[in-house]
């Protein structure tokens, strides 16, 4: 079953514009990882924050994460043709021993 | 450091067939863990190895098992294919618990 649930599904914006996308996940977490895939091809892992972090930044990326709320976003600021690809939430749950449980994903459009 | 690489990249079989995939796992990395992926269900766990222990299992029949060798190896075996198996297999190895997954480009199955 899926844990967690991106919001929106989909997103078409312009280069140059911010894109933000949602996570929603319904049990306790060690941590909330973020992934982007391009063309059905492998996960690339971008970001990783854990649940006693609320706030992590990586280059051009941002992500928030509130426990008491079970959610997460990631900003991707000043996107670039080159960002376009399906963006995944993966949860790292307690006692889940490395089972990481996807999201369906987003698919980010940024036309040039 | 040489990445996830799975083998083979394309594979075509008949239903009733069986299969074996390959994934060896970036050096150092003793877990190993395998995702199936399609349209409809989306990224799905499938199983977890670490140090030739399966740790974990998803919600899948019998027929997909598989294995890790004392190298960290591992394969992954589908027996009596179904039309439903056609999908991405991932495999994704991790340096440890609470970290981040490296994916491999995947194995592409196709049952006709």
């Amino acid at each position: 079953s899926q844990q967690g649930e991106e919001d929106p599904q989909a997103l078409s914006i312009q280069e140059g514009e911010n894109a933000t996308m949602n996570c929603s996940y319904k049990t306790s977490i060690n941590n909330l990882q973020w992934y982007r895939q391009n063309s059905g091809r492998g996960l690339v892992h971008l970001i990783l924050i854990r649940s006693n972090e609320r706030e992590k930044h990586s280059g051009r990326l941002r992500v928030t994460l509130d426990t008491s709320k079970k959610s997460s976003s990631l900003l991707i600021t000043a996107s670039r043709a080159a960002d376009t690809a399906s963006y995944f939430c993966a949860t790292d749950a307690h006692g889940a021993n490395s089972k990481l449980t996807f999201g369906k994903g987003i698919t980010l459009s940024v036309r040039p | 450091k040489a990445g996830v690489t799975q083998t083979p990249r394309y594979l075509i079989k008949t239903r009733g067939q069986q299969v074996t995939l390959s994934c060896s796992p970036i050096s150092g990395h003793r877990s190993v863990s395998w995702y199936q992926q399609t349209p409809g269900q989306g990224l799905q766990f499938l199983f977890e190895y670490f140090s030739e222990t399966q740790r974990n299992k998803g919600n899948f029949p019998g027929r997909f098992s598989g294995r890790q060798f004392s190298n960290s190896r591992s394969e992954m075996n589908v027996s009596t294919l179904e039309l439903g198996d056609s999908a991405l297999y991932l495999c994704a190895s991790r340096p440890g618990f609470n970290t981040e997954a490296f994916f491999g480009q995947g194995t592409r199955l196709t049952v006709v």
